[in-house]
């Protein structure tokens, strides 16, 4: 296991509702991610860090925020929740960045009704 | 345009079945290259990286051909235990495409 934990494992909620999510690490590992899956499209990245304080955006990032404050600890926010982002969402991480295996967590099952 | 394409499938093939994969990438500048495993229901799992030469890793064989921009995966000898959806990886400066994924069932 690659000693990656996220909270919660499932959440229902309801439409315009904030949601966070969380991603623990025990790894020490500098960059980490978050995905989410959906039927017909592979992951897709949603933002990413490659520090404490230090975020950038992927390829879906509209209607998420996501802060990191500590190390192992990658928050993602939705601050208004929508149906279309009910999915399944997965962190990972990786020690070196984007060119290195990620390593990915449980994942978390949301459905926003 | 999807960045990363692979068969769907499903593939079902019979325990000891020699079973390929093959996934095309769109951009030549790729980097980096990976085929994943995702069992239902959970978190993708590093099935190998993919390097130039090729590689090989027990029943599992990997090749990249840069030239027509595909990636290939074979499983010899196929188990039960190797049903599961196979994940393709590819690596674009600050971006990880993945491919939908090919289901595999191995049938007793």
């Amino acid at each position: 296991d690659a000693g990656i934990t996220q909270s919660p494992r499932h959440k229902v909620t309801e439409t315009g509702t904030p949601v966070t999510l969380r991603c623990h690490q025990t790894e020490n590992h500098r960059y980490m991610y978050w995905y989410r899956q959906d039927p017909g499209h592979g992951l897709r990245l949603i933002h990413y860090s490659y520090g404490v304080k230090d975020t950038d955006k992927g390829e879906v990032s509209d209607g998420y925020s996501v802060s990191r404050s500590k190390t192992e600890d990658f928050l993602l926010t939705l601050e208004s929740a929508t149906s279309s982002q009910t999915s399944v969402y997965f962190c990972a991480i990786s020690l070196q960045g984007f060119r290195e295996t990620q390593y990915f967590g449980p994942g978390t099952r949301l459905l926003v009704l | 345009r999807k960045e990363v394409e692979q068969d769907p499938g499903p593939f079902n093939v019979p325990e000891g079945a020699t079973v390929a994969f093959n996934c095309t990438y769109s951009n030549s500048a790729s980097q980096s290259f990976f085929w994943y495993r995702q069992d239902c229901r959970k978190e993708p799992k590093l099935l190998m990286s993919v390097y130039s030469s090729g590689n090989e890793d027990g029943r599992f064989t990997a090749q990249l051909n840069r030239a027509s921009q595909y990636i290939s995966l074979l499983i010899r000898d196929s188990k039960l235990s190797d049903s599961a959806t196979y994940l393709c990886v590819v690596n674009e400066g600050n971006q990880f495409y993945f491919g939908t994924g090919t289901s595999l069932t191995v049938i007793p």
